[in-house]
């Protein structure tokens, strides 16, 4: 079946700007994760969603960035005024529990000129 | 504060040789771990994982074993084959927050045919 996708692949914005990165996981998962993954280091958590309850936002870096999740599918993870350091990989994944292994996707590439 | 820590960047190892991967971590109250594959311009896929009530868990070419009182978790992958050359990440989730899973930096692995 499908995977967890994510657009765009690649995403190039000059700061200051605003943008938006979408990820679809795969059908019946209930949780999902945002993380993004700066040059050299992990995966920092970033947002958990899991089900109709209120979102995980502990690891949010800063108020400029939100996450949102329609209908209990789509995600939307949105950095407002974005600056030189919010470029990495931003990386999105489901599962169908908290306790349940995570299905990545692709990634976006963020990079801030 | 990097709670799960590698400190191997790279590793290489000869094909049919045994590959080990080491993993450390600060926190007691993790409970469950996971390793993850990455090849490049691709997302994590989970490979193997292990609670805390375990000290060992083998699939296939696959082992993860588990020293609590160390902290220590390793994988250890036999016999090695080219195809597993990829970055391996650990990962470890906190008890009572269950939501966030904290990674390491990941090693790269090289299998030489």
């Amino acid at each position: 079946g499908a995977g967890v996708s994510q657009s765009p692949s690649n995403k190039v914005t000059e700061k200051g700007k605003d943008v938006e990165l979408r990820c679809d996981p795969i059908s019946g998962h209930t949780a999902l994760y945002w993380y993004r993954q700066s040059l050299g280091q992990g995966l920092e958590f970033l947002i958990y969603f899991q089900g109709n309850s209120a979102p995980d936002k502990s690891g949010l870096p800063s108020d400029r960035f939100s996450a949102e999740r329609t209908g209990g599918s789509v995600s939307t993870l949105t950095i407002q005024r974005t600056q030189q350091e919010d470029s990495a990989v931003y990386l999105c994944a489901s599962s169908l529990g908290w306790n349940r292994e995570q299905y990545f996707g692709p990634g976006t590439r963020l990079t801030v000129t | 504060d990097q709670q799960v820590k590698q400190n191997s960047p790279s590793l290489s190892v000869q094909e049919g040789r045994i590959s080990i991967l080491n993993c450390d971590y600060t926190n007691s109250m993790f409970d469950y771990f996971l390793w993850y594959k990455k090849y490049p311009a691709e997302g994590p896929t989970f490979l193997i994982s292990i609670s805390s009530i375990k000290d060992k868990n083998e699939d296939g070419r696959f082992t993860v074993f588990l020293n609590k009182s160390a902290k220590h978790l390793s994988l250890h992958i036999v016999p090695s084959q080219p195809g597993d050359s990829a970055v391996y990440f650990c990962a470890a989730r906190e008890r009572d927050t269950g939501n966030q899973f904290y990674f390491g930096t990941g090693t790269s692995l090289t299998v030489i045919p």
